[in-house]
């Protein structure tokens, strides 16, 4: 079974731009969770979707947003991007099958988007 | 914020050896896992520990949660040059949502 994709792979871009990144979580995987990855403030807790739907924010900017179609993909999306945007997006899926009450289930990562913001 | 924090920030080993890092959170979780991440990659998810558990193995890994101290501890037996990364703990809590809270992380080197 593939495991996650990540695309690109790495992007360079420039203040004031804005950039889309894509993820295609594992097969059968319905959950697709974001996090930025910087060497200050560590891995954060971007947002996370389920069936199409937000089910989760972190403490990021409204110029943060993200969407998950049908057949599971996402994507988050930048706006206005800020020098300190630059930063590794590593996207995770999981099965979540189980029920609100028991928790998560483990998550698998992709490679990440190395974005850097001239 | 972070949850997790990991102690030491850096580990030197060599190769044989065994490496122990800490971890410790501050508020009551659902579970507790660690991943690892070989330079600026992404996670590679190594084993879950749920709160109800003390104790797991997997391999040459072997994981201790207590709930009481809200800590946990990662050992990994006759390490390899390949075990060098950097390692995460990363805490779940109940209530429906896959969000995991991250450790600044510990990283390790094992050296031939």
């Amino acid at each position: 079974k593939a495991g996650v994709t990540q695309t690109p792979r790495y992007l360079i871009k420039t203040r004031g731009q804005q950039v889309t990144l894509s993820c295609s979580p594992i097969s059968g995987h319905r959950s697709v969770s974001w996090y930025q990855q910087t060497p200050g403030q560590g891995l954060q807790f971007l947002f996370e979707y389920f069936s199409e739907t937000q089910r989760n924010k972190g403490n990021f900017p409204g110029r943060f947003s993200g969407r998950q179609f049908s057949n599971s993909r996402s994507e988050m999306n930048v706006s206005t991007l800020e020098l300190g945007d630059s930063a590794l997006y590593l996207c995770a899926s999981s099965l979540l099958m189980r029920t609100a009450l028991l928790g998560t289930e483990t998550q698998y990562f992709g490679p990440g988007t190395r974005l850097l913001v001239l | 914020s972070q949850q997790g924090e990991e102690d030491p920030q850096a580990l030197s080993i060599q190769e044989g050896e065994n490496a122990t890092m800490n971890c410790s959170y501050k508020t009551s979780i659902n579970n507790l896992q660690w991943y690892r991440q070989n330079s600026g990659r992404g996670l590679v998810h190594l084993i879950l520990i749920r709160s109800n558990e003390r104790e797991k193995h997997s391999g040459r890994l072997r994981v201790t949660l207590d709930t009481s101290k809200k800590s946990s501890s990662l050992l990994i037996t006759a390490s390899r040059a390949a075990d060098t990364a950097s390692y995460f703990c990363a805490t779940a809590r109940f209530g429906g949502s896959e969000k995991l809270v991250f450790g600044k992380g510990t990283k390790l080197t094992v050296n031939p």
